[in-house]
C-alpha cells in the first residue's frame, strides 16, 4: 500500500460546483498535514494546512479523519482559476523515520 | 522579494552527458530540498541541507548524482553521466523551519523547476 494515495482524476465540474477530494495515508504516526497546489508545468504552492478541528479558508474547507486515516479538501463555488493539480502531503515525524510524503496529486478540472 | 531561483529552466542533452542545475534559495532560509518530479512517481525527495551541510541524501538514486551547497545562496545538483530514465522536472526548495518537526506550518517555498530531457 502507498504511503499516501490520492484519486488522480481527472475531476471534471462545471463552475460553481462543490467538489471534495479525499487522500489517505497508511502511518498513523503521521503529524501533520497539508494541501498544496500545482498549475499546469509551474511549482507546487502551499494552499492550507490541514488542522485536527478542521480549518477554513475562504472557499476552501480541509478536514482530518485519524481514526480512518485520511484527509480531505472541499472545494465550494468552483472557479476556472481553481483548475490546478492538488497535492496531498503528510509530514511523517516518528522517531528517526521523519519525512514529508507527497500524494500523487488529484487534477481538477472546472469548466465554464 | 525574489523566490528561489532555479537555472536552467529547460535542458535537453544527450546520454552520458553532465547535467548540472543550479538554484538559489530564499534569503535567510536555513533549509534547502532538491526533488525530483516525474508522472509515475511524483514528487521525490533526493537531498536536503541544513545551514549548507547534506543532513539527508537518502533520496539520491545512485552514484551519479550529486549535490553541494557551497554556501547559504547556492546549491548545484548535478548528474554524470546522465541517463534518459533521468528526465524529469528538477524542484528545488527553501524554507525557514526544520520541515519534520511537529507542527510545522508545512510551507515549502519551490523554485520553478529544471526541466530536464535526456536523449
Amino acid at each position: 500500500r502507498k504511503e499516501v494515495e490520492q484519486d488522480p482524476g481527472p475531476f471534471n465540474v462545471p463552475e460553481g460546483a462543490t467538489v471534495a477530494f479525499n487522500c489517505t495515508y497508511s502511518n498513523s504516526a503521521s503529524q501533520s498535514f497539508f494541501w498544496y497546489r500545482q498549475d499546469c508545468r509551474k511549482e507546487p504552492k502551499l494552499l492550507m494546512s490541514v488542522y485536527s478541528s478542521g480549518n477554513e479558508d475562504g472557499r476552501f474547507t480541509a478536514q482530518l479523519n485519524r481514526a480512518s486515516q485520511y484527509i480531505s479538501l472541499l472545494i465550494r463555488d468552483s472557479k476556472l482559476s481553481d483548475s490546478a493539480t492538488y497535492l496531498c502531503v503528510v509530514n511523517l515525524n516518528a522517531g528517526n523515520n521523519r519525512k514529508l510524503i507527497w500524494g500523487l496529486g488529484t487534477s481538477l478540472a472546472v469548466n465554464p | 522579494d525574489a523566490g528561489v531561483i532555479q537555472s536552467p529552466r529547460h535542458e535537453v542533452t544527450e546520454m552520458g552527458q553532465e547535467v548540472t542545475l543550479r538554484c538559489k534559495p530564499i534569503s535567510g532560509h536555513d533549509y534547502l530540498f532538491w526533488y525530483r518530479q516525474t508522472m509515475m512517481r511524483g514528487l521525490e525527495l533526493l537531498i536536503y541541507f541544513n545551514n549548507n551541510v547534506p543532513i539527508d541524501d537518502s533520496g539520491m538514486p545512485e552514484d551519479r548524482f550529486s549535490a553541494k551547497m557551497p554556501n547559504a545562496s547556492f546549491s548545484t545538483l548535478k548528474i554524470q553521466p546522465s541517463e534518459p530514465r533521468d528526465s524529469a522536472v528538477y524542484f528545488c526548495a527553501s524554507s525557514p523551519q526544520q520541515p519534520y518537526r511537529d507542527h510545522h506550518t508545512g510551507e515549502l517555498f519551490f523554485g520553478e523547476g529544471s526541466r530536464l530531457t535526456v536523449l
